[in-house]
C-alpha cells in the first residue's frame, strides 16, 4: 500500500538548535518527495523536491532534505532553527505521470525562544 | 509561476445552507486542480481534483460537489450544509504532467454553525 509515516506529531526545539524532522514512504513506483509548510491558518508553501539524482536537496528559507532510498526515507533538515520556522511540516509522495499526492499527516514544530 | 487565489478567506454558514467557494488560477493554463480539506487538528484531505473543463474525480462520497466551468476555475458548491463540513478548506494546483508539486492558495476557513 502507497503512504506516507511522518512519526512525530509534534516536535519541540530551542532557536538556533538543529532540526530533522523524519519522513518515511512505501511506494511501489521510483518516488517523487515533496516537503510543504504551513503556517497557522495559512495554505501550504513548497519547501523542496526530490525527482532524481543527488539525494541531498536544498530548498527555500535554509531547509534541505536527503533521499535514502534504503530506508525509504526523505527526513528534511535545518542547520539552525528560527521562531519564524514555528509551523506544520507536511511530507508527500507522488511518481512521474501521477494525478494525486499522498501526504503525510502533519508534524507541528514549536521553537523556544 | 502560479498563483491561486481562493474567497472568501473566512466563512460562517448556518446548517443547511447553500455553499460555493471558488479558486482562480493565474500564471498557468491546463492546470491540474484540487479541493483538500483539513479539519481541526488533522491532516489533508483530498475532495476532488480535475484534470480539465468539465472532468471531476470525486474521492470522497459527501455532500459537497465541484465543478470546473473555466480551465482556471475550480469551485467547490454544497446544495445544503452539515456541521461535520467545517474545516479549512484548500485549493491546489500543479502543472500538467509536470509533477513540480502543488502549488496552494491560502485557504478558507469555513465554520457551519
Amino acid at each position: 500500500a502507497q503512504s506516507v509515516t511522518q512519526p512525530d506529531i509534534h516536535i519541540t526545539v530551542s532557536e538556533g538548535a538543529s532540526l530533522e524532522l523524519r519522513c518515511n514512504y512505501s511506494y511501489g513506483a521510483t518516488p517523487y518527495l515533496f516537503w510543504y509548510v504551513q503556517s497557522p491558518g495559512q495554505g501550504l508553501q513548497l519547501l523542496l523536491k526530490y525527482f532524481s539524482g543527488d539525494t541531498l536537496v536544498q530548498g527555500i528559507k535554509g531547509f534541505e532534505a536527503e533521499f535514502k532510498r534504503s530506508q525509504s526515507s526523505f527526513n528534511l533538515r535545518k542547520p539552525s532553527v528560527h521562531w519564524s520556522d514555528a509551523a506544520e511540516y507536511f511530507c508527500a509522495v507522488g511518481a512521474r505521470g501521477t494525478y494525486k499526492y499522498i501526504f503525510g499527516t502533519g508534524t507541528r514544530l514549536k521553537v523556544l525562544a | 509561476s502560479q498563483t491561486i487565489h481562493q474567497w472568501p478567506a473566512t466563512l460562517v454558514q448556518p446548517v443547511g445552507s447553500p455553499l460555493s467557494l471558488e479558486c482562480t488560477v493565474e500564471g498557468t493554463s491546463n492546470p491540474n486542480l484540487y479541493w483538500y480539506r483539513q479539519a481541526a487538528g488533522r491532516g489533508l484531505q483530498l475532495l476532488f481534483y480535475s484534470v480539465g473543463i468539465g472532468q471531476i474525480s470525486s474521492e470522497v462520497p459527501q455532500n459537497l460537489s465541484a465543478s470546473r466551468p473555466q480551465d482556471r476555475q475550480f469551485i467547490l458548491s454544497s446544495k445544503k450544509l452539515l456541521l461535520s463540513d467545517s474545516g479549512f478548506y484548500l485549493c491546489a494546483s500543479e502543472d500538467r504532467g509536470k509533477n513540480y508539486g502543488y502549488t496552494f492558495g491560502s485557504g478558507t476557513r469555513l465554520t457551519v454553525v
